[in-house]
């Protein structure tokens, strides 16, 4: 099994409600990685997970919550989102953290529309 | 983090060869070359990276030029799938946890 998988494909959302966005590689990856991306832009890194635990936060509003329960799974929790908010929001992982050599994998990614 | 500098779009025709070029002028020692691309409506996919000297692999070859401030992701015969943005991004040696910092990227359009 050589994928990234993202559920769901598809969310919308009210500014009031919480979900979770949901991320799982069986690659035996240790490191994981949520990127947000915006139409036309190219996507930007959110949140780094490296063995499970949180290397980099790139200074995300705490309105987005990383989980990492296991070294397979990846959540991102939400809550009180922004229309603002409303991007393709992308998970990878790659073998090994704390690596330049290492390439990602990306999932489809979900796309995301907050009303 | 190190910039690149692509250009905004190029245009080939199918079975020619495509050279994508890449600035990278302040790179350090311990920077990666990476390439990704992005094809429409699908997440990012790696395509294929260097150090210093020039790398091959199935989908691309790597051309890094020797003060390693430039490089060029070369597609031997450009199909219709391989039109999508081409990210090159640079990637710190050392405790970078594979941070990868996306650029514009260049748009490839594919012509029958």
């Amino acid at each position: 099994d050589t994928e990234v998988t993202q559920t769901p494909k598809h969310l919308v959302m009210g500014m009031t409600n919480k979900k979770s966005l949901k991320c799982e590689q069986h690659m035996g990856h240790r490191a994981m990685y949520w990127y947000k991306q915006k139409a036309k832009k190219p996507p930007e890194l959110m949140f780094v997970y490296s063995y499970e635990k949180l290397s980099i936060n790139e200074s995300v509003p705490s309105r987005f919550s990383p989980e990492c329960p296991n070294s397979s799974l990846l959540n991102l929790h939400l809550h009180a989102l922004q229309p603002e908010d409303s991007a393709l929001y992308l998970c990878a992982s790659s073998p090994l953290a704390g690596s330049s050599y290492n390439e990602q994998f990306f999932g489809p990614g979900t796309r995301l529309t907050v009303l | 983090d190190a910039k690149t500098t692509q250009p905004n779009s190029m245009e080939s025709n199918e079975e020619e060869p495509v050279h994508l070029p890449c600035n990278h002028s302040t790179i350090s020692g311990t920077d990666y070359i990476h390439w990704y691309r992005q094809l429409p409506s699908q997440g990012p996919e790696y395509v294929i990276h260097g150090l210093t000297s020039n790398v091959n692999n199935r989908m691309a070859s790597l051309a890094i030029a020797e003060d390693r401030k430039s490089s060029t992701l070369i597609l031997h015969r450009a199909t219709l799938r391989d039109a999508a943005v081409y990210y090159c991004i640079l990637l710190a040696g050392g405790t970078s946890y594979g941070k990868l910092t996306f650029g514009q990227g260049t748009i490839l359009t594919v012509h029958p």
